[in-house]
């Protein structure tokens, strides 16, 4: 079945670190990915997404390579900053001509970004 | 134009009660997803709705119901409620098939006692 594997952390980095989240997929067919973000007390909100293979989504300085040979889209940034504190969850939804899955989420990963 | 809207926010409702929860989404999105969230099993599908119909169902007991009405609102209800059934509930929206990004709603935060 379809699946998403990322590190749960919690990730603590200080601020202008460099940020990488990993996230590994196994899904049959050609799956889209996305990276959704959560800040404290909210829902989840989509951050970027990438449809097919060496796609790169980026938005707010964050970045995704959709590699489909190491079935791998690691989330990166090149300086954090305390305001990206929050929960970030890869995804995959798998279509299809007719029907598609459901999106499949990963556990999610805890960044915490100190002054 | 407005997001995803859920209603109500905070719920407090007692073991063998049961809830109702809604979800008005984006203008134009016909399909509603519902999630489920709790600290120890993380985000876990409930169903998914398109055009008043149930597209998919997750591995939630019969308690939980959902529906989908001609507008593309949607309800999902929880009877008999159980301590662990406490949770936050996100409803999502999507212009599938054009696209298949979320969008989420704040979410109804459920505890029971």
């Amino acid at each position: 079945g379809n699946s998403v594997t990322q590190m749960e952390g919690p990730v603590t980095l200080s601020e202008e670190a460099f940020l990488t989240i990993n996230c590994t997929y196994t899904a049959t067919g050609y799956p889209s990915l996305f990276w959704y973000v959560q800040y404290p007390g909210e829902g989840l909100q989509l951050l970027l997404k990438a449809t097919k293979a060496d796609d790169k989504g980026s938005n707010k300085g964050f970045e995704a390579t959709y590699r489909k040979e190491t079935t791998s889209f690691h989330l990166e940034k090149g300086s954090v900053q305390v305001s990206d504190s929050a929960v970030y969850f890869c995804a995959l939804a798998v279509s299809r001509k007719t029907s598609y899955d459901k999106v499949i989420f990963g556990p999610g990963t805890s960044l915490s970004v100190i002054p | 134009k407005a997001g995803v809207t859920q209603t109500p926010r905070y719920l407090i409702k007692t073991r063998g009660q049961q809830v109702t929860l809604s979800c008005s989404p984006i203008s134009g999105h016909r399909s509603v997803s519902w999630y489920q969230q709790t600290p120890g099993q993380g985000l876990q599908f409930l169903f998914e709705y398109f055009s008043e119909t149930q597209r998919n169902k997750g591995n939630f007991p019969g308690r939980f119901s959902g529906r989908q009405f001609s507008n593309s609102r949607s309800e999902m209800n929880v009877s008999t409620l159980e301590l662990g059934d406490s949770a936050l509930y996100l409803c999502a929206s999507s212009a599938w098939p054009t696209d298949y990004g979320y969008t989420f709603g704040s979410g109804t935060r459920l505890t029971v006692v």
